[in-house]
């Protein structure tokens, strides 16, 4: 069985610094996806970042980057230059090639003005 | 439609009685998904269809709980006589071959 593990519950960050959150998975898979997705108050669940396994580049959508270790089963998500916006729940998901999707506990991220 | 559409948004009904929540995927999408999730918790996989086939019923809680997507699009989620414990919000998400999972806006089942 696949999991994802969030160890972070909750993370603060100062306005226009930089938070970086951590996600491991466990998988015996080659080739899977990896998913960050956002949710505001409003819990809606919108998608940050995606990063395909077979990929050694590690994705980047303007502030958002990861750092994606495949042998460390390691899928990390830096937020840089935080915003207040920024501030939300963030889940880690990682998705098979049958498409079973899986999720983290999520982490919440605080932005100090 | 644009997106994917959930009905209905927000659901009370009494301890148990029958609900039945829809979900109406991006057209097109091949997988669609259904969770649970609490308030300050992550989504709860219950179940998932590759077009009309559900691969994985795992996450079911009960035999209470089912799904259905008969045509390869519109899926059913039936909890049969509701417990108090069932309330929550439902998530239903669709995804292509190679795309990621889309959410819809979830039903908020408030049992009473």
């Amino acid at each position: 069985a696949q999991t994802v593990t969030q160890s972070q519950p909750e993370m603060s960050v100062q306005e226009a610094e930089t938070v970086t959150l951590s996600c491991t998975y466990d998988t015996s898979e080659s080739d899977y996806y990896l998913f960050w997705y956002k949710q505001p108050p409003s819990r809606q669940m919108i998608l940050v970042i995606r990063q395909e396994a077979y990929k050694q580049q590690n994705a980047t959508e303007n502030r958002f980057s990861v750092n994606f270790q495949k042998a460390a089963k390691s899928f990390s998500l830096k937020i840089s230059d935080s915003q207040l916006g920024d501030a939300a729940m963030y889940f880690c998901a990682y998705r098979t090639n049958d498409y079973k999707l899986s999720f983290g506990a999520g982490t919440t991220v605080t932005v100090r003005a | 439609g644009a997106g994917v559409s959930q009905s209905p948004r927000y659901k009370v009904t009494k301890r148990g009685q029958d609900v039945a929540l829809r979900c109406d995927p991006i057209s097109g999408h091949v997988s669609l998904y259904w969770y649970r999730q609490a308030l300050g918790q992550g989504p709860e996989f219950l179940t998932y269809f590759n077009y009309e086939a559900q691969q994985d019923k795992s996450g079911l809680p009960n035999d209470r709980f089912s799904a259905e997507r008969p045509e390869g699009s519109i899926s059913t989620l039936t909890i049969q006589r509701t417990e108090q414990r069932d309330s929550a919000m439902y998530r239903c998400a669709s995804s292509g071959t190679d795309t990621e999972a889309f959410f819809g806006q979830g039903t908020r089942l408030t049992v009473v």
